[in-house]
């Protein structure tokens, strides 16, 4: 089962840019997760949001959650070659997530 | 804590071969998780657990895939008969139940040839 858009699902911008990563669902979740996955390993939780309209910061990276708990958005400020991997975000639906098809993000130094 | 545990890492097999991968989970996390994940498909539940008991396997592809949790310690994915398409990184993570966040284990790399 999957999320029905995150977009865009391939990246490929220059150090020192500013994008914006977007997870959109029919569905209502009561959490959304961020998770970053590099080659060969396994995803890595970035965030959690559980509130309409919260937004968090993390460090350059900034994620809000919809007012309707049905969307969200991942926005990184300055981007490093350090940020590339590829971007997954997850809704949490009676403690299973439902997952995105995940973006892929390049930074190139 | 050493995070979750698979086993192993890589599994190269023939097809028709049996394949068993390994998971151990957080400790005193009571949830566990298969995915499998692959380019075409991206990330896919197989099944879960909670203390033990499978709770969906709706996931699991075919009577060919097999999971049991014998204790909270440990859980096993057997793919018996292997085929190629069975190809994929199969990743275990685990929760507590009243957590939202999973944590996932580095994965196995599985190629059937």
């Amino acid at each position: 089962t999957q999320l029905r858009e995150q977009s865009p699902q391939f990246l490929s911008i220059q150090e020192g840019e500013n994008l914006t990563v977007y997870c959109n669902s029919s569905s209502v979740f009561s959490s959304l997760q961020w998770y970053r996955q590099e080659p060969g390993e396994g995803p890595v939780l970035l965030v959690t949001v559980v509130t309409g309209g919260e937004v968090k910061k993390l460090k350059r990276l900034t994620f809000q959650f919809g007012d309707a708990r049905k969307d969200s958005s991942l926005h990184i400020t300055a981007a490093q070659p350090g940020d590339t991997g590829l971007y997954l975000c997850a809704g949490d639906s009676n403690y299973q997530l439902i997952w995105g098809a995940g973006t892929k993000l390049i930074i190139k130094p | 804590d050493a995070g979750v545990i698979q086993s192993p890492r890589h599994e190269v097999t023939e097809m028709g071969q049996e394949v068993t991968l390994r998971c151990k989970p957080i400790s005193g996390h009571n949830s566990l998780f298969w995915y499998r994940q692959t380019m075409m498909r991206g990330l896919e539940l197989l099944i879960y657990f909670n203390n033990n008991v499978p709770i969906d396997d709706s996931g699991m592809p075919e009577d060919r895939f097999s999971a049991k949790m014998p204790n909270a310690s440990f859980s096993t994915l057997k793919i018996q008969p292997s085929e190629p398409r069975d190809s994929a990184v199969y990743f275990c993570a685990s929760r507590e139940w009243s957590s939202y966040e999973q944590y996932f284990g580095p994965g196995t790399r599985l190629t059937v040839t």
